[in-house]
């Protein structure tokens, strides 16, 4: 069964280091998405992507994030300057919208640790 | 923001018995619902869903009921396997497939053998 995949699996990162995690979406897919999780928390929702821009974005996803779809399989999410609270694993969804509504299907996530 | 919430943290089960976990939701405007399994050091794994003009939604040992007066989700699991062991997350977007999942904080259900 087609998969998303997360690359690295844990990024070790100084603070204000700036830092790309990628992820390669199932390969019809036409709606990405990322999510974080801080560590005993709910899964939050960051930012969804769809034709090359950005669909929507939430109160977390500032200026020192980024997203970006730099060819036509990896999507990438960069923060430009790393803060502890930054700490989180990170997940990209994607999902199909073509036809009937369908579900979002996520990769096994980056640990991102800022130190 | 607690627009999804599952009350119960955890949940224990004895193996072959039915496991139900609860969802409640206050956003009139949520059109999906769905449930995830998550494994450590695993992203969640979609399981079911349901759309809000359904009360029923049924995939083999698993079934989500929706009550959308009561703003109420269950996931019914029966029977319970040691494999079914992991953290349950209800989340519901809006009616395009595109929107967000807004995600509850997670029931961890443990299969007793």
């Amino acid at each position: 069964e087609p998969e998303v995949t997360q690359t690295p699996s844990h990024q070790v990162t100084q603070m204000g280091q700036e830092v790309i995690l990628r992820c390669v979406p199932i390969s019809n897919h036409l709606y990405f998405y990322w999510y974080r999780q801080i560590l005993g928390q709910k899964v939050e929702f960051l930012v969804s992507f769809y034709n090359n821009e950005i669909s929507e974005k939430s109160e977390i996803f500032d200026d020192q994030f980024s997203v970006e779809r730099p060819d036509g399989s990896n999507f990438t999410l960069k923060i430009r300057s790393t803060k502890l609270e930054d700490s989180a694993m990170y997940f990209c969804a994607s999902s199909d919208r073509e036809g009937l509504w369908q579900p979002q299907h996520f990769g096994d996530g980056t640990r991102l640790s800022i130190l | 923001d607690q627009q999804v919430k599952q009350n119960s943290p955890s949940l224990s089960v004895q193996e072959g018995r039915i496991s139900i976990l609860n969802c409640d939701y206050t956003n009139s405007m949520f059109d999906y619902f769905l449930w995830y399994k998550k494994y450590p050091a695993e992203g969640p794994t979609f399981l079911i869903s349901i759309s809000s003009i359904k009360d029923k939604n049924e995939d083999g040992r698993f079934t989500v009921f929706l009550n959308k007066s009561a703003k109420h989700l269950s996931l019914h699991i029966v029977p319970s396997q040691p494999g079914d062991s992991a953290v349950y997350f209800c989340a519901a977007s809006g009616r395009f497939g595109n929107e967000k999942l807004t995600f509850g904080t997670g029931t961890r259900l443990t299969i007793i053998p």
